[in-house]
């Protein structure tokens, strides 16, 4: 079954403002993956947060975590039109030793218009 | 470096035929999996291996099998392919560790079932 559920499904922004998309989840996990996919191409990884973190920073991107809420948030500063693509948030959970379960969402399908 | 390679890229089969998909990758990573995408379903896991000889179910294994002969190869194989399998494939791996999480995918194969 899906653990990560993004909303929204779409977003149409203008090129400079800021995107944001928000993951929620209903079990309890170790961390929570964003992967980014261009179309027709495979995913990328673009950052992790572990679940004794409650916010995460690389580049244009800010990633927080609520555990209380079971939910994240992913935020695009300055966007560009080529971080028009579609955005995934995947949640890990350690089963046993060895043995790891990462679940993708939906995704969200970004567009940035220029 | 390639990272992880997927062959075909593209596939059109009659219901009833079969046929492997091929990943491979040359980061000499433990883990592989293979995940199918289809459109509004984000991505499912398929089957996994977590090293040389052994794999796993993941979440939708029916009508699949697998095989990790090689470290680097994981095999997807359809037996008798049915529409229902009409999808976009991707192989990922990863290093083995609980540090090591983030996935690496490849460019995926488009599988058309008639």
């Amino acid at each position: 079954s899906q653990q990560g559920e993004e909303d929204p499904q779409a977003l149409s922004i203008q090129e400079g403002e800021n995107a944001t998309m928000n993951c929620s989840y209903k079990t309890s996990i170790n961390n929570l993956q964003w992967y980014r996919q261009n179309s027709g191409r495979g995913l990328v990884h673009l950052i992790l947060i572990r679940s004794n973190e409650r916010e995460k920073h690389s580049g244009r991107l800010r990633v927080t975590l609520d555990t209380s809420k079971k939910s994240s948030s992913l935020l695009i500063t300055a966007s560009r039109a080529a971080d028009t693509a579609s955005y995934f948030c995947a949640t890990g959970v350690l089963k046993r030793a060895g043995s790891y379960q990462l679940t993708f969402g939906k995704g969200t399908k970004l567009s940035v218009i220029p | 470096n390639a990272g992880v390679t997927q062959t075909p890229k593209f596939r059109v089969l009659k219901t009833g035929q079969s046929m492997t998909l091929l990943c491979a990758q040359d980061m000499n990573h433990e883990y592989m999996y293979w995940y199918r995408q289809d459109p509004g379903m984000g991505l499912r896991l398929i089957h996994y291996s977590v090293g040389e000889g052994t794999t796993a179910k993941g979440e939708v294994p029916d009508g699949y099998n697998v095989s990790r002969l090689k470290k680097q190869n994981f095999l997807l194989g359809l037996e008798s392919a049915a529409p229902s399998q009409t999808s976009v494939y991707f192989c990922a791996s990863r290093p083995k560790g609980y540090l090591n999480e983030k996935l690496f995918f490849g460019s995926g194969t488009q599988l058309s079932v008639l």
